[in-house]
């Protein structure tokens, strides 16, 4: 078993440029999440899934689009990068939130 | 809303000293209570957990105890070693139809030989 795995494992954007973070996980979990880490605030919730085809807002959804079109898959995209979405982003999925490695996203 | 509060870090210890990391944490109902671990350059891992009052989780040698009267969930260890050094972070879990945690801001752990 891989557990949850996300690619890219690091970018760099300037600003105004989009991407997508993909997170990929082999355990049949429901449940998907994308969280933000950031120096001295911990984690915050980006957006949460809870089953194929459906998802929803968490703390700081703005700026963020998600797509769950498979149960093993959540994307994460920026549409506009702004500096203020510099951080390291982690993909998680489970009751007991199994964690990927993460994306250290910079822009610029 | 829910929230967790642990102590600020960086705590700097000797290798084989008496590690405490405390945590409190505010929530309505009863929260399922977690530590995780993040290590340099990886995701957080599921160190312990307790579900319910008095429980108390344990792993690795680490302890904590779910404590309802002081709303506490302290992180302990014995003897700590130079590999336990990385962030611990407590959080907690009010369900709600989905596993939504609220993370503290996290704890670094500096063991030096």
């Amino acid at each position: 078993n891989a557990g949850v795995t996300q690619t890219p494992k690091f970018r760099v954007l300037k600003t105004g440029q989009s991407m997508t973070l993909l997170c990929a996980q082999d355990m049949n979990h429901e449940y998907m999440y994308w969280y933000r880490q950031d120096p001295g605030m911990g984690l915050r919730l980006i957006h949460y899934s809870v089953g194929e085809g459906t998802t929803a807002k968490g703390e700081v959804p703005d700026g963020y689009n998600v797509s769950r079109l498979k149960k093993q898959n959540f994307l994460l995209g920026l549409e506009s990068a702004a500096p203020s979405q510099t951080s390291v982003y982690f993909c998680a999925s489970g009751d007991e939130q199994f964690f990927g490695p993460g994306t250290r996203l910079t822009v610029l | 809303g829910n929230s967790v509060t642990q102590m600020e870090g960086p705590v700097t210890l000797s290798e084989e000293a008496f590690l405490t990391i405390n945590c409190t944490y505010t929530a309505t109902g009863y929260p399922s209570l977690f530590w995780y671990v993040q290590y340099p350059g990886e995701g957080l891992q599921l160190l312990l957990k307790a579900t319910k009052a008095d429980d108390k989780g344990s792993n690795k040698g680490f302890e904590a105890t779910y404590r309802k009267e002081t709303t506490s969930f302290h992180l302990e260890k014995g003897s700590v070693q130079v590999s336990d050094s990385a962030v611990y972070f407590c959080a907690l879990s009010a369900g709600g139809g989905y596993q939504k945690v609220t993370f503290g801001t996290g704890t670094k752990l500096q063991v030096i030989p």
